[in-house]
């Protein structure tokens, strides 16, 4: 039982270039999220999942799309990444939103040039 | 969107010395108040989901109370260690119930 796993754990890329980043969870979980971690900002959502094939804007979610095409998986994409998407990625997971704790991968630290 | 607020900021605790502090949230639609551990360099890990109005939940020497009435939790930790340094979050449901807004958190730095 992994839980909640992110690939890749770190990237560097060059304004414009293009990345995914892939959540995985063995856990069943209905529900998935992805947030970025920036200094003295906590954490902020970008988009999220109540459930596979449905997606949603979370509070900074512009330049960003994702996909939840199977239930245990949760894609981030970046299309034309900018200095400013240099942060720490999170995903993580849970059974039900507000009584349910939330599980979290280990992160994606990525750094745009 | 909803304001979830926490202080102090930071602190600053000696070893062996207990500390609290505060998250603040909206006190109507209340359905839940949530408490994570996040240490440098990892992700943020779970210590309580709380419900009830004067619910009060423990875990070693970490423990929470809840007034959903007046819409705030106070942290304790007892006896405080080295390992109890990092940052510590509270989260609070939007209205929908489907996503959590997270506070800044508060730092807390245990000297030895």
């Amino acid at each position: 039982n992994a839980g909640v796993t992110q690939t890749p754990k770190f990237r560097v890329l060059k304004t414009g270039q293009s990345m995914t980043l892939l959540c995985a969870q063995d856990m069943n979980h209905e529900y998935m999220y992805w947030y970025r971690q920036d200094p003295g900002m906590g954490l902020r959502l970008i988009h999220y999942s109540v459930g596979e094939g449905t997606t949603a804007k979370g509070e900074v979610p512009d330049g960003y799309n994702v996909s939840r095409l199977k239930k245990q998986n949760f894609l981030l994409g970046l299309e034309s990444a900018a200095p400013s998407q240099t942060s720490v990625y999170f995903c993580a997971s849970s059974s039900r939103a507000s009584q349910e704790t939330q599980y979290f991968g280990p992160g994606t630290r990525l750094l745009v040039l | 969107i909803l304001n979830v607020e926490q202080s102090p900021q930071s602190l600053h605790v000696q070893e062996g010395d207990s500390t609290n502090f505060t998250c603040s949230f909206p006190s109507s639609n209340f359905y839940a108040l949530h408490w994570y551990r996040w240490e440098t360099a990892k992700s943020p890990e779970a210590l309580f989901v709380m419900t009830l109005n004067g619910d009060e939940k423990k875990k070693g020497r970490i423990s929470a109370t809840l007034n959903t009435k007046e819409g705030y939790s106070y942290l304790y930790i007892k006896g405080s260690q080295p390992e109890d340094s990092a940052t510590y979050l509270c989260a609070f449901p939007n209205f929908g119930n489907e996503k959590l807004t997270f506070g800044t958190g508060t730092r807390l730095t245990i000297i030895p």
